[in-house]
């Protein structure tokens, strides 16, 4: 079955610097690669997502990063700010089905 | 927020007894997958439904079921509850067959079994 690997499993960054947390993917069938932001206590929320037909996307400042042949995708956050401190996660589907989600990152902006 | 509701929001339980959790879809999403989170830990699938019927399972032994209705709001139940079935349980509703992959999880229900 598919396994997602993720890391650093904690980073901490100055305000302002960017922060690129990585993760790999085993199943070449996985098609869909969505990160989520989770604060503590609350549910994970969408922050940015990828299909295999692309390679990079863009929301302002964050972007996702995908090489398919190598099987690994990044997510980059640049200009961080203290509220971009959170747990991160990234996870990998085959279209609608199941979500694999790596470990998580802890990130720590500090001012 | 998105528009998918869990309840309870906590529930606390003894070894051996037995926990229904739910979760109402967001409108016009007609798939719910579950997930278990352990403190520490990323999400793990524990089951999907489609169309009340299951679309999928997870490692998880039968002790944990589940249904979906008509409406598509979904039941996850839990037999003989054990210490380490204490985790942030999370439902996410899709749209199968719709543009989009994204799963749209609910605020979770805590549970914490002694």
């Amino acid at each position: 079955g598919e396994n997602v690997e993720q890391h650093p499993s904690t980073l901490s960054v100055q305000e302002g610097d960017s922060a690129v947390i990585k993760c790999t993917y085993s199943d070449s069938a996985s098609n869909y690669f969505p990160w989520y932001k989770q604060e503590l206590g609350k549910r994970p929320q969408l922050i940015i997502d990828i299909r295999s037909n692309v390679g990079e996307k863009k929301d302002q400042r964050i972007a996702v990063t995908l090489n398919k042949t190598a099987k690994h995708f990044s997510l980059h956050i640049t200009e961080t700010q203290p509220e971009d401190s959170a747990v991160y996660f990234c996870a990998a589907s085959k279209g609608a089905q199941k979500l694999v989600f790596g470990q998580g990152t802890r990130l720590t902006i500090n001012p | 927020e998105t528009g998918v509701t869990q309840s309870p929001t906590h529930l606390i339980k003894t070894r051996g007894q037995q926990v229904t959790l739910r979760c109402s879809s967001q409108s016009g999403h007609n798939t719910v997958s579950w997930y278990q989170q352990a403190l520490g830990q990323g999400p793990q699938f524990i089951f999907q439904y489609y169309r009340e019927e299951e679309n999928g399972r997870g490692n998880f032994p039968p002790r944990f079921s589940g249904l979906q209705f008509p409406n598509y709001s979904s039941e996850l139940n839990v037999n003989a509850l054990e210490l380490d079935d204490s985790a942030l349980y999370l439902c996410a509703s899709s749209l199968r067959g719709g543009p989009s992959y994204e799963q749209y999880f609910g605020p979770g229900t805590r549970l914490t079994v002694t």
